[in-house]
Formats: C-alpha cells, sequence, structure tokens
C-alpha cells in the first residue's frame, strides 16, 4: 500500500543553521510527493512538489530531491529563520485523489 | 488568497452525541476532502466528495459518518454518535479548479477544528 514515514520530532534548531526533515515513502507505480508546512493557527500550505523522479522540488529557501531508487524525499533548507518554525508534513498522492501523509516534524527555530 | 475556512476551531461533546463539522471551500473548486490527525499520528484521508456524491473513502469512514454540500459553499462532515476515539483535529481541504485540468493535484486546507470526545 501507499505510506509515508517521517522524521520524529520536534526539531530545535538555531537560526542559520542547515535543515534536513527525512521522509521516506511506500508506495506502488510512480507517485507524486509533497511537502506540506502548518503554522500556528493555520491550515496545511503546500510548501513544494515533484511529480516524477529525480524532480527537485523547492520553493522558500527549502528543497526536496525525488529519489526513487532510496525512496525518499528529503527536506532541506540551507539556513532556517525564526519564521520557519512551523510542523511540516510529507505526502504523497498516488492513484486516486487522496494523499498519504507522515505524522508531521515540528520545528522549532530559536534566535 | 482565497482560503478554506472550518468552523467550529474547537469542538467538544459528549460521547454519543451527535456532531457537524463545518467548512466553506475555495469558490470554484470541484474536490473536496476531509482527513483527520489523531494527536500524534499521522494524517489520515476520510474521504472525497465530488459532483455531489463520495468519490472515495477510506476504512475509517463508516456509517458513523457522511457529508454534505447542503448549499452551493459549505461542506460538513457529520458523525452521527460520537466515540472517544473521535477525539481527533479534523481538516477540510478542496481542489479542482472549475474550467482547469481535471485532475486535482494541489489541495488547500483549512485550519483544522479540534474534537474532543469527552
Amino acid at each position: 500500500g501507499n505510506s509515508v514515514t517521517q522524521m520524529e520530532g520536534p526539531v530545535t534548531l538555531s537560526e542559520e543553521a542547515f535543515l534536513t526533515i527525512n521522509c521516506t515513502y511506500t508506495a506502488t507505480g510512480y507517485p507524486s510527493l509533497f511537502w506540506y508546512v502548518q503554522y500556528p493557527g493555520e491550515g496545511l500550505q503546500l510548501l513544494l512538489k515533484a511529480t516524477k523522479a529525480d524532480d527537485k522540488g523547492s520553493n522558500k529557501g527549502f528543497e526536496a530531491t525525488y529519489r526513487k531508487e532510496t525512496t525518499s524525499f528529503h527536506l532541506e533548507k540551507g539556513s532556517v529563520q525564526v519564521s520557519d518554525s512551523a510542523v511540516y508534513f510529507c505526502a504523497l498522492k498516488n492513484t486516486g485523489n487522496q494523499f498519504y501523509f507522515g505524522t508531521g516534524t515540528s520545528l522549532t527555530v530559536i534566535p | 488568497e482565497p482560503e478554506v475556512t472550518q468552523t467550529p476551531s474547537h469542538q467538544v461533546t459528549q460521547m454519543g452525541q451527535e456532531v457537524i463539522l463545518r467548512c466553506v471551500p475555495i469558490s470554484n473548486h470541484l474536490y473536496f476532502y476531509w482527513y483527520r490527525q489523531i494527536l500524534g499520528q499521522k494524517v489520515e484521508f476520510l474521504v472525497s466528495f465530488y459532483n455531489n456524491e463520495i468519490s472515495e473513502k477510506s476504512e475509517i469512514f463508516d456509517d458513523q459518518f457522511s457529508v454534505e454540500r447542503p448549499d452551493g459553499s459549505n461542506f460538513t462532515l457529520k458523525i452521527r454518535s460520537t466515540k472517544l476515539e473521535d477525539s481527533a483535529m479534523y481538516f477540510c481541504a478542496s481542489s479542482g479548479l472549475a474550467g482547469g485540468p481535471t485532475f486535482s493535484y494541489e489541495q488547500y486546507f483549512g485550519p483544522g477544528t479540534r474534537l474532543t470526545v469527552t
């Protein structure tokens, strides 16, 4: 079946530190992969996506590369800011319309 | 920017009571969804709704659950007789712009309703 396994949190980093949040998936066929972010009191917002192997999604300094050989879609950012503090969700979409999410990783960036 | 809204933000109910969670999807979207997240667990798909009928549902979405689009703007999730294990954050989402591609890639999520069953 389809599933996503995400790095456990919470994660606390100092401003300007490097961020990696690991995400691996299980799926048949060729799913699309997503990272969503949820800021306090808000809904899940699409951060970036990749629709085929070796695609790199990027947005707001965040990047993730669709690695079919390792079934991974790790989220990275070179220098985090306090405003990046949020919960990050990895997700996949296969055939059909439903998304399969991970548990979410809470990130806190301290000045 | 258009957004999905949900009410209430927090609902407390007693076991066995009926509860209705409300959502206003983005206008001109065609697909509507409910997901839930039990504390500490994954966000789980419940149901998708298109053209006034359920298009997909998960095993979680049993006879205790129902969805409805009672008018042109609201999309509701009803739980007929709540159980303690229904306590969760419930997210509504919408996608698929009318007149656009038929696939429904990006789903736009609301802020969620936290349901507490006591």
